[in-house]
């Protein structure tokens, strides 16, 4: 069973500093990490996904993968209020091996 | 595009009722699509993976007869709650993976928020 860990916080950054989010991983032969935002009461959006070693960056969002350490990470730069949610680290699992399997979340507040 | 939806958003009903949970692709066809469960404060657990035309995989401890999965078309799947208990009562979310290139991807519905009373 692949598990994802995360911690679940909260993480208080004030606006505009860097937040970091982190999650390690079980399984090593795990292939792709998906990181996915989740207001209060609503459904999960994505962010991003990233697939290999090294960093991805879309907008203020990094996602930083190293396999070798089974750890996948999220940087959210010029961090704003409207970001204070909770962020969901999955890799893909699952009995079919297609669904996502979640890590608990770390919950960040971004203070004004 | 990508949207996902669910009906209903929100039912409370009794004991020993059973409850049906549609998620629909409303712009794109979907082979697999998969239910979620999360209690409050914690995070999606896994339920099933739902293909079109094909028994359900469901994960361990989910119990198959209580839980029903049909996936009938491309955009369509249903989740039935049968003798719902208030142990049941939770968020239920649905996500549909969009068939062709865009496949790795995974787009949610809104959820539905299921009390039993």
């Amino acid at each position: 069973q692949k598990e994802v860990e995360q911690n679940s916080g909260p993480l208080s950054v004030p606006e505009g500093a860097i937040a970091s989010l982190n999650c390690t991983y079980s399984d090593r032969g795990s292939q792709s990490f998906f990181w996915y935002r989740q207001y209060s009461g609503k459904s999960p959006e994505l962010i991003m996904f990233i697939y290999s070693n090294g960093d991805k960056e879309d907008g203020r969002f990094t996602a930083q993968l190293n396999k070798a350490s089974q750890y996948v990470s999220l940087l959210i730069r010029d961090s704003q209020p409207s970001d204070s949610a909770t962020y969901l680290c999955a890799v893909k699992g699952g009995q079919a091996g297609t669904a996502l399997i979640f890590g608990k979340g770390t919950t960040l507040s971004v203070s004004s | 595009g990508a949207v996902v939806s669910q009906h209903p958003s929100r039912v409370i009903c009794k004991s020993g009722t059973s409850v049906k949970i549609e998620c629909r692709s409303l712009d794109f066809q979907a082979t697999t699509m998969f239910w979620y469960r999360q209690f409050p404060k914690q995070s999606l657990m896994l339920m099933a993976t739902s293909n079109e035309g094909s028994k359900a995989t469901y994960e361990q401890g989910v119990e198959k007869d209580k839980f029903l999965i049909n996936h009938a078309s491309l955009t369509l799947s249903t989740l039935t709650v049968t003798s719902a208990h208030p142990e049941d009562s939770s968020f239920y979310i649905c996500s549909a993976r969009p068939t062709g290139q865009r496949n790795n991807e995974q787009f949610f519905g809104p959820g539905t928020r299921l009390t039993v009373l």
